[in-house]
Formats: C-alpha cells, sequence, structure tokens
C-alpha cells in the first residue's frame, strides 16, 4: 500500500548540474502533478499529465522538464539547476476532476 | 487573475474548542473544493472535499461550508486536538476551463495552533 513516492526525499547539487526527481503511484491515477513549496508563494504548479505520454505546463515550468512514458511514473528533471530552484518539490496524482493525492516532497538545495 | 486566498494567516485555539479556518475565492467557475492539511516536513494530506452542488459536507470531526453567493469556504474543526496543529490549505478546481484539466488553484495556508 505505498500510494504516492518520490526520491530522493533530500539533494544537495550545485548549480549546473542536471538532477532528475522521481514519482512513483501505485493508484493507476490517469493524472499526475509536480508543484514547488515556496515561502510566501504556496504551492505552485510545475508541469501536469493527464495520461501516459501527455505532459503540459503548468504556472512555472521553465528550467524544468517531464516525461510520462509509463502511467505510474513521473519524473521531474532540471536540466541546468539554479539557486532559485532550491524548494521543496511535491509530487501529486488524481483523477479527473477529483482529489489530488500527495506524496512526501523532495527537499533540493542547490548550491 | 483568478486566485484563493485565506482570511488568516495564523490561527490560535485551545484544545477542545472549535476551529474554524476560512477562504475566500474568486473564481465563479469553480465547481470542486478541497481542504488539505500540511504538517511540518509532510506533503499536503486531503482532508474533505465538496462539489458545487453542494452547501454542506460532513466529515470526521470535520466540516467543509461552501457559500457560492459570496465565494465563501470554510472548514471547521470540531474539538480541536493537539494534532490538528498544522497548516490548512483549501483548492479550487475549475471545471471546463480550457487546459484547465484537473488543475487545482491553491491558497497560502493557515497555520492552526493548539493550545493545551
Amino acid at each position: 500500500d505505498a500510494g504516492i513516492t518520490q526520491s530522493p526525499r533530500y539533494k544537495i547539487t550545485e548549480t549546473g548540474r542536471q538532477v532528475t526527481l522521481m514519482c512513483h503511484q501505485t493508484w493507476s491515477h490517469s493524472y499526475m502533478f509536480w508543484y514547488r513549496q515556496d515561502l510566501g508563494h504556496g504551492l505552485r504548479l510545475i508541469y501536469y499529465s493527464a495520461a501516459a505520454d501527455i505532459t503540459d505546463k503548468g504556472e512555472v515550468p521553465d528550467g524544468y522538464v517531464v516525461s510520462r512514458s509509463k502511467t505510474e511514473n513521473f519524473p521531474l528533471t532540471l536540466e541546468s539547476a539554479t539557486r532559485s530552484q532550491t524548494s521543496v518539490y511535491f509530487c501529486a496524482s488524481g483523477l479527473e476532476h477529483d482529489t489530488q493525492y500527495f506524496g512526501p516532497g523532495t527537499r533540493l538545495t542547490v548550491l | 487573475g483568478e486566485s484563493v486566498g485565506l482570511h488568516l494567516p495564523t490561527l490560535s485555539v485551545q484544545e477542545g474548542d472549535n476551529s474554524i479556518i476560512n477562504c475566500a475565492y474568486s473564481n465563479s467557475a469553480s465547481d470542486y473544493f478541497i481542504w488539505y492539511k500540511q504538517e511540518s516536513g509532510k506533503g499536503p494530506q486531503f482532508i474533505i472535499d465538496i462539489r458545487s452542488n453542494m452547501d454542506k459536507r460532513q466529515g470526521q470531526r470535520v466540516t467543509v461550508l461552501l457559500n457560492k453567493t459570496v465565494k465563501h469556504l470554510s472548514l471547521q474543526i470540531a474539538a480541536t486536538q493537539p494534532g490538528d496543529s498544522a497548516v490548512y490549505f483549501c483548492a479550487e478546481n475549475m471545471r471546463g476551463v480550457t487546459g484547465g484539466g484537473n488543475k487545482l488553484t491553491f491558497g497560502t495556508g493557515t497555520q492552526l495552533k493548539v493550545e493545551l
């Protein structure tokens, strides 16, 4: 009964490096989402996916890349990390027009 | 643009009292609302939801009220316990919005502090 998991839970990297955050869900939810959470901004949508091989930009997509080759996985890649991408990242999944269920988060620090 | 906001950033209540957390939304096209609880260091946890064809919905110790006339949403927690201490977010979903799909718009959150 894993639900939705994220890895790693904590990551420290350097400016310019590529970083991939993983998200896996066991519910077969069609929709998956990536958010970042920063003080003063709440949860902001980075990218989302309505189904395998279908992705779309959210509110703050610049500097991020996603893919969804399988329904259960939705990795988020920072192609060249910047300090402004230091944040807590949450993955979520859900059904159409229904609740989104969140993972435990990944705390990313870019030095 | 459209937004979801909360009236009070911090709410302090005594253990055993009832808590009321408020949320204002501005998009009249929103038809689905959710309350989440987020404890420190954890992801948001679903508490309760309500669709726009309802005015009230009850769960275990929680009640959500929706007033579409004034675009207001509230979360009531009965007999507040120390374990209820967390940040509470409201979120709205706009059905039928082009490209909206299943996207939610979140408020910035209210910190609930339970005093012993």
